[in-house]
């Protein structure tokens, strides 16, 4: 069965950095690209960044470019998104999530995701 | 830009059936997607892959209740004989490479 355990959410300081960790389990870690997605509170879902298996291959949404930064330990099966001058609008519950793959190929949708771990940037 | 348009709320009665639409922007009407469904409270959960000829592949225990349909630049989600639980907040998401997208939601009312 696949797991995904995401950790390290809190509360921070508009400006303040904080380091969320995704533990995997159930599946090749190394295989998947994962990625971060976040939902604001009472709001839908906005895709944060992406990290390819290997770990070379990094994407990221305009909102959080320059200050986000996806990375991955393949040897731990853990996925982490460091996140730094974090901003009132960086609230939110971060999910991880593993992309989804069928016959051979792999698509940069989710199907499979962590049960979320809450941010809160307020003074 | 690739974008995904869903309507913000649908009504339907229990044991009845409803189509959810999710429309692609222009020039991106070949796009796979997938449907996400998320119950109150609860973690998204994948629903299956559709592409742009229609065919899907479901996620993990996804009911027969669930299926997905396309035409052009449209993507449907059509749940037949509605239960309470279904009831829920419903995304579309899509890709370009370097990029994820999701629609903003279309929160399923079951009366």
């Amino acid at each position: 069965e696949v797991q995904l355990w995401e950790s390290g959410g809190g509360l921070v300081q508009p400006g303040g950095s904080l380091r969320l960790s995704c533990a995997a389990s159930g599946f090749t870690f190394s295989n998947y690209a994962l990625s971060w997605v976040r939902q604001a509170p009472g709001k839908g879902l906005e895709w944060v960044a992406t990290l390819s298996g290997s770990g070379y291959t990094t994407y990221y949404a305009d909102s959080v470019k320059g200050r986000f930064s996806i990375s991955r330990d393949n040897s731990k099966n853990t996925l982490y998104l460091q996140m730094n001058s974090l901003r009132a609008d960086d609230t939110a519950v971060y999910y991880c999530a593993k992309d989804f793959c069928s016959g051979g190929s792999c698509y940069s949708i989710s199907d499979q995701w962590g049960q979320g771990t809450l941010v809160t940037v307020s003074s | 830009q690739l974008v995904l348009t869903q309507s913000p709320s649908v009504s339907a009665s229990l044991g009845a059936s409803v189509k959810l639409t999710c429309t692609l922007s222009s020039g991106h009407s070949s796009n796979a997607i997938a449907w996400h469904l998320q119950q109150p409270e609860k973690v998204p959960r994948f629903l299956m892959k559709l592409n742009s000829d229609g065919s899907h592949k479901k996620g993990d225990g996804i009911p027969d209740r669930f299926s997905g349909s396309s035409s052009g630049a449209e993507r449907y989600l059509t749940i037949s004989t509605l239960q309470s639980e279904d009831e829920a907040d419903y995304y579309c998401q899509t890709w370009v490479t370097g990029i994820q997208v999701f629609g903003g939601g279309t929160k399923l009312t079951v009366l």
